[in-house]
């Protein structure tokens, strides 16, 4: 299986900011990277497919980028309603694997 | 829109078989792969496996010897069923939507199973 490592596990940050996490892979998945966003109690939702292709209406404030072994997704002026935990998957062979989540927090 | 609803029991005793449904309403059941994931307490996601409208399956391998899903496309149905259940299978299971490349782009609200005697 391919192994997804997530950074940092949490991050605390304020309405306004902008954050960056990481996912890494141990193998090559090219651009097959999804990311979800998952708040407490909810089902996850999909916010971005292969490393950078925003899901239609999903806040242009998200965006995704890398390639290869290495996955950022970043968000400009964090709002209110981001405050959740993101989740990569790679989408490149089953079976598929997520990363464990970075939990964005209010600082 | 479509809309995904799991039902099922959510206590079963260790060394049994988890049954699950998911609901499909409000579209159609072609052109997808219809999938089953699950996370357990305080933990990350695992895919367990999918089906698609021609009956093809593919399971995760770790789960492979003991996961059957199934499709009843005249009730826009789909199934999960798990065998010789342990602790380790607790989980709130997911049914969802895979656009056949492996991106869930739907989920279900899914629902909590606890392994317990």
């Amino acid at each position: 299986d391919i192994q997804m490592t997530q950074s940092p596990s949490s991050l605390s940050a304020s309405v306004g900011d902008r954050v960056t996490f990481t996912c890494r892979t141990d193998q090559n998945i090219k651009k097959f990277l999804a990311w979800y966003q998952q708040k407490p109690g909810r089902a996850p939702s999909l916010l971005i497919s292969s490393s950078s292709n925003l899901r239609g209406g999903v806040p242009s404030r998200f965006s995704g980028s890398g390639s290869g072994t290495a996955f950022t997704l970043t968000i400009n002026s964090l709002q209110p309603e981001d405050f959740a935990t993101y989740f990569c998957q790679q989408t490149f062979t089953s079976p598929y694997t997520f990363g464990q989540g970075t939990k964005v927090e209010v600082k | 829109q479509v809309h995904l609803q799991e039902s099922g029991p959510r206590l079963v005793k260790p060394s049994e078989t988890l049954s699950l449904a998911c609901g499909v309403s409000g579209g159609s059941l072609r052109t997808y792969f219809w999938t089953w994931l699950r996370q357990a307490p305080g933990k990350g996601l695992e895919w367990v496996g999918y089906i698609d409208t021609t009956g093809r399956t593919k399971y995760h391998p770790s789960l492979a010897s003991r996961v059957s899903i199934s499709l009843d496309t005249s009730t826009s149905q789909f199934f999960l069923t798990l065998t010789s259940v342990t602790a380790g299978d607790t989980a709130v299971y997911f049914c969802a939507r895979d656009d056949t490349t492996g991106v869930i782009d739907l989920w279900g609200q899914g629902v909590s199973v606890t392994v317990s005697s």
